[in-house]
């Protein structure tokens, strides 16, 4: 009955692959995001879709694409995966994208390891 | 994180009382979250206050907002080892869909 999931937990790849974390929410929520903690344990927004409509893009490699099949899910594909792609990538989902509604919650996280 | 600033450290001894300080930078914001992120963990959501109020309180939290000076604190009393982690500030503003998160501090409670 976990509310925002992600899998896989870790993963640790090859410089070049290509590879994908998927994220689900069973809290009815419209809004998606994905966020990127690095080694600093900074946070930073990458993306974000409301009701399967991408509504944030930040200033992301386009190796980078987000795909929302339906509103509970939202993935992150990632091609040609770099060294510096290394960090752990959250998935949060929220009610909605305004006011107080927008409090986002937030999945365990994914630890990309790119080697 | 550059708009919304934290210092990184803070250490306390159990039983004190610890205060987390940010400030941020835009005066349109409308609501105002402390995330707490344990180790290997997701971020949790503690509590949040909105703009037009000065203080909220939340069992051991309190929550003061000074909008003039864009100042927001986090006092835990009666601090336990179990409130070690990592405390983000985050601000939502008017329009856009944004909210931006600070980086984090990193409070170490000494038993």
């Amino acid at each position: 009955d976990t509310a925002v999931s992600q899998t896989p937990k870790y993963l640790v790849t090859q410089m070049g692959n290509d590879k994908s974390i998927k994220c689900e929410q069973n809290l009815g929520h419209d809004t998606m995001y994905w966020y990127k903690q690095d080694s600093k344990k900074f946070l930073k927004i990458m993306f974000s879709y409301n009701n399967k409509e991408l509504i944030i893009n930040e200033t992301v490699p386009n190796r980078f694409s987000p795909k929302s099949p339906d509103k509970a899910h939202l993935n992150l594909h990632i091609n040609s995966l770099e060294l510096g792609d290394s960090a752990v990538y959250f998935c949060a989902s929220s009610q909605a994208s305004g006011g107080i509604q927008e409090t986002q919650y937030f999945g365990p996280g994914t630890r990309l390891l790119v080697l | 994180g550059e708009d919304v600033e934290q210092s990184l450290f803070l250490s306390v001894r159990e039983g004190d009382s610890s205060v987390i300080n940010c400030t941020y930078t835009d005066s349109s914001s409308t609501y105002l979250y402390w995330y707490k992120q344990e180790p290997g963990a997701g971020l949790q959501l503690l509590t949040y206050i909105f703009s037009n109020m000065d203080m909220k309180q939340d069992q051991r939290l309190t929550v003061l907002l000074n909008k003039k000076d864009k100042h927001l604190s986090l006092r835990i009393a009666d601090t336990q080892t179990g409130d070690s982690a990592i405390y983000f500030c985050a601000e939502r503003r008017t329009g856009g869909f944004k909210t931006i998160f600070g980086a984090g501090t990193r409070l170490f409670v000494k038993a």
